[in-house]
């Protein structure tokens, strides 16, 4: 089967760099996404990372490693209405190539 | 474009009545998915469409749960007698046609489904 870990929750300074991890296992990997939700509102598509390394798109990075079954996402110059929950998903064959969801870390952000 | 749209965006029922939502994809979207999602947990995918062709569906989800997309354009998700651990966040998602989109989605609002 298949199965995610990220941390449940994460508390950060505003302004500071704070790394969100996830590792996985599944039965045959393809991709791996990451979402922000804020409390009340719905999942927005951050990144998508298919091949190993580093992906930057503004203050946010994510990573892949495939051999390690790991990815993480980086936040940068972080500002208050960063604060939401961020989760990773997967693809992989055992799902048919949809997303299996991680249960998600919720990032506190303090001034 | 307004992107993806859900109506209602909340809904309280008894148990044992039978609720429909409905979900408007991004216009230029032709994928489709479910999912239902519950406090502190991320979405659990249901059901995945390409056009009109339903080509996923969830084996966690009962008989009761049914889903249409008859023109390849919006989709309806209707839950027959419903109890009350189908309380949940009901959210709808498109994605393009690309290779790697089905990781890239695009999320309405969602309904949020109150069985009493």
């Amino acid at each position: 089967g298949q199965s995610l870990e990220q941390p449940s929750e994460v508390t950060a300074v505003e302004g500071a760099i704070v790394q969100i991890n996830c590792t996985y296992q599944t039965s045959g990997f393809y991709g791996l996404s990451w979402y922000q939700q804020h409390d009340g509102g719905a999942p927005t598509f951050l990144s998508y990372n298919a091949l190993d390394g580093l992906e930057e798109t503004g203050r946010f990075s994510s990573f892949l490693s495939r051999s390690d079954s790991y990815g993480y996402l980086l936040l940068q110059e972080l500002q208050m209405k960063d604060s939401a929950s961020y989760f990773c998903a997967v693809r992989d064959r055992a799902s048919n190539y949809q997303l299996i969801w991680g249960a998600g870390t919720k990032l506190i952000i303090k001034p | 474009d307004t992107g993806v749209s859900q109506d209602p965006r909340h809904k309280i029922t008894k148990r044992g009545q039978n609720v429909t939502f409905r979900c408007d994809p991004i216009s230029e979207h032709n994928r489709l998915y479910w999912y239902r999602q519950t406090l502190g947990q991320g979405p659990e995918f249901l059901t995945y469409f390409q056009n009109e062709a339903q080509l996923e569906k969830s084996r966690l989800l009962s008989d009761r749960f049914s889903a249409e997309r008859p023109k390849g354009s919006f989709s309806t998700l209707e839950i027959q007698r419903t109890e009350q651990g189908d309380s949940a966040m009901y959210l709808c998602a498109s994605s393009d046609p690309g290779q790697g989109a089905i990781g890239e989605q695009y999320f309405g609002p969602g309904t949020r489904l109150t069985v009493t």
